[in-house]
C-alpha cells in the first residue's frame, strides 16, 4: 500500500463547477500537507500548505485536512479552463521529505 | 526572471552513456533537491542538499551522483545510463527548514534509448 493514495482521474467538469480533489494517507506521523499544481510539461507549483486539521482558504482554493480520518481535500470554486492541470497532494513528517500522491488530472471544459 | 532553472530541457542518449543535468536557483535558498517523475507522474525525492551538504539520500543507485559546487547550484551526474532511468528529473529549492515550501524547476526530460 502506498503511503499516499490519490485518484488519477481524469476529472472532467464544466466551467464554473466546484471541484473536489482528495488524498488519503496511511502514515499518522505526517504533519505538513501541501497541494501542488502541475501544468503539462512544467514543474509543480505550490498552491497551498497547511499544518493542522481544519480549513485554509486562499482565493478560490480551500485546503481541508482531517487528521483523524487521514484525509485531505482541495476545493476549487468557480473553476476555470486555466485550472486544467494535474493536482498533486504532498505530505511530510519530521524527516522533511515530501511524499507525493500520484496526482489527479483535472479538465475544466469551457 | 527564472527562479529555478535546469539545463538541458531535453536529453536523449544511448544506454551506457554518462550524462549530467545542471540546476541553478536565484532565490537565495540554502536547500536544494532532486526528484524523479516517472511515466505515471509519480514524483519521488532522490537527494537533498543543505548548504552544499547532503542531507537526504534516498534508495537511489550509486550511478547517480549529485554535486553541489555552491548553495545556488545542484547538479546531477548519471553514469552508465539504463532504460529505466528514462523519466523527468526536477530540481527544487527551499529555505532551510522550509521543505513545505519548495520551488520547482521546469524539469529535464531524459530519454534513454
Amino acid at each position: 500500500q502506498k503511503e499516499v493514495e490519490q485518484d488519477p482521474g481524469p476529472l472532467s467538469v464544466p466551467e464554473g463547477a466546484i471541484v473536489s480533489l482528495n488524498c488519503t494517507y496511511s502514515n499518522s506521523a505526517f504533519q505538513y500537507f501541501m497541494w501542488y499544481r502541475q501544468y503539462s510539461r512544467k514543474g509543480p507549483e505550490l498552491l497551498m500548505y497547511t499544518y493542522s486539521s481544519g480549513n485554509k482558504e486562499d482565493g478560490r482554493f480551500t485546503a481541508q485536512v482531517d487528521k483523524s480520518s487521514k484525509y485531505i481535500s482541495l476545493f476549487i470554486r468557480d473553476s476555470q479552463p486555466s485550472d486544467s492541470a494535474t493536482y498533486l497532494c504532498a505530505m511530510m513528517d519530521s524527516s522533511y521529505k515530501l511524499i507525493f500522491g500520484s496526482g489527479t488530472r483535472l479538465l475544466v471544459r469551457p | 526572471d527564472t527562479a529555478v532553472s535546469q539545463t538541458p530541457k531535453y536529453l536523449v542518449t544511448q544506454m551506457g552513456n554518462d550524462k549530467s543535468i545542471k540546476c541553478e536557483q536565484n532565490l537565495g535558498h540554502d536547500t536544494m533537491y532532486w526528484y524523479k517523475q516517472d511515466s505515471k507522474k509519480f514524483l519521488k525525492i532522490m537527494f537533498s542538499y543543505n548548504n552544499k551538504e547532503l542531507i537526504i539520500n534516498e534508495t537511489v543507485p550509486n550511478r547517480f551522483s549529485p554535486k553541489s559546487p555552491d548553495k545556488a547550484h545542484l547538479n546531477l551526474h548519471i553514469n552508465s545510463l539504463e532504460l529505466g532511468d528514462s523519466a523527468v528529473y526536477f530540481c527544487a529549492s527551499s529555505q532551510v527548514g522550509r521543505a513545505d515550501t519548495q520551488y520547482f524547476g521546469p524539469g529535464t526530460r531524459l530519454t534513454v534509448l
